[in-house]
């Protein structure tokens, strides 16, 4: 069975950091794309970053391009997402999410994590 | 950027058809997949390329796409089908985009 697992979330300061955990099982880690997806409260989902199974491709959304920073351990089975300069817009559920496929280009996220809370508030 | 227009709320009778729409500029190119979002829970993939349907969703569940708009159905539609539903692409200038979602109330 497929499982995805974040962690880290949190309530933190506009211009802090914070970093965001995804521990996978049930599938060949190192076979598959995996993305960050986040939902702000009460809005649609907002795909945020994508990394493909050998990091060697990597995207991000427009609004978090220079901001956030994507990364895998394979060793680990472990997606990560290295928040900086927070914005209050940054509040939302993040979601982990596995694409089908291993490659560069986006497809679709056939598994997702129950997400883990993102708070930027003073 | 690549634009998703979905409407923002459909209304069904039990047992009747729900069709959801997904509008997008010759959106019948691209591929599109389709999530169930129930309250507090992660979505869920029902769609996938238009009109296949992972192991574990009903076949009362399916798509099409073409021209300009592509649209999930819901055949026999329960109460248990009630729940917000985003339509997804990838388009090569804006990366993932979704729709912005349809809420499917079950009268």
């Amino acid at each position: 069975e497929v499982q995805l697992v974040e962690s880290g979330g949190g309530l933190v300061q506009p211009g802090r950091s914070l970093r965001l955990s995804c521990a996978a099982s049930g599938f060949t880690f190192d076979d598959y794309a995996m993305h960050w997806v986040r939902q702000a409260p009460g809005k649609g989902l907002e795909w945020v970053s994508g990394i493909s199974w050998n990091s060697g491709s990597i995207g991000y959304a427009d609004s978090v391009k220079g901001r956030f920073t994507i990364s895998r351990d394979n060793a680990k089975n472990s997606l990560y997402l290295q928040m900086n300069s927070l914005r209050a817009e940054d509040t939302a559920l993040y979601y982990c999410a596995k694409d089908p496929q291993g490659g560069t280009t986006v497809t679709y996220f056939d598994y997702w994590g129950q997400g883990t809370l993102v708070t930027v508030s003073s | 950027s690549y634009v998703l227009t979905q409407p923002p709320s459909v209304s069904v009778a039990p047992g009747k058809t729900a069709r959801i729409t997904c509008g997008g500029n010759n959106i019948g190119s691209k591929s599109v997949h389709w999530y169930q979002q129930k309250p507090g829970q992660a979505p869920v993939l029902v769609i996938y390329y238009d009109s296949d349907r992972p192991s574990g969703i009903p076949e009362r569940f399916s798509g099409s796409n073409s021209g300009n708009t592509a649209t999930l159905t819901i055949s026999r539609v329960e109460a248990g089908d009630e729940a917000d539903y985003y339509c997804q692409v990838w388009d090569s200038s804006s990366d993932v985009v979704f729709g912005g979602g349809t809420k499917l109330t079950v009268l």
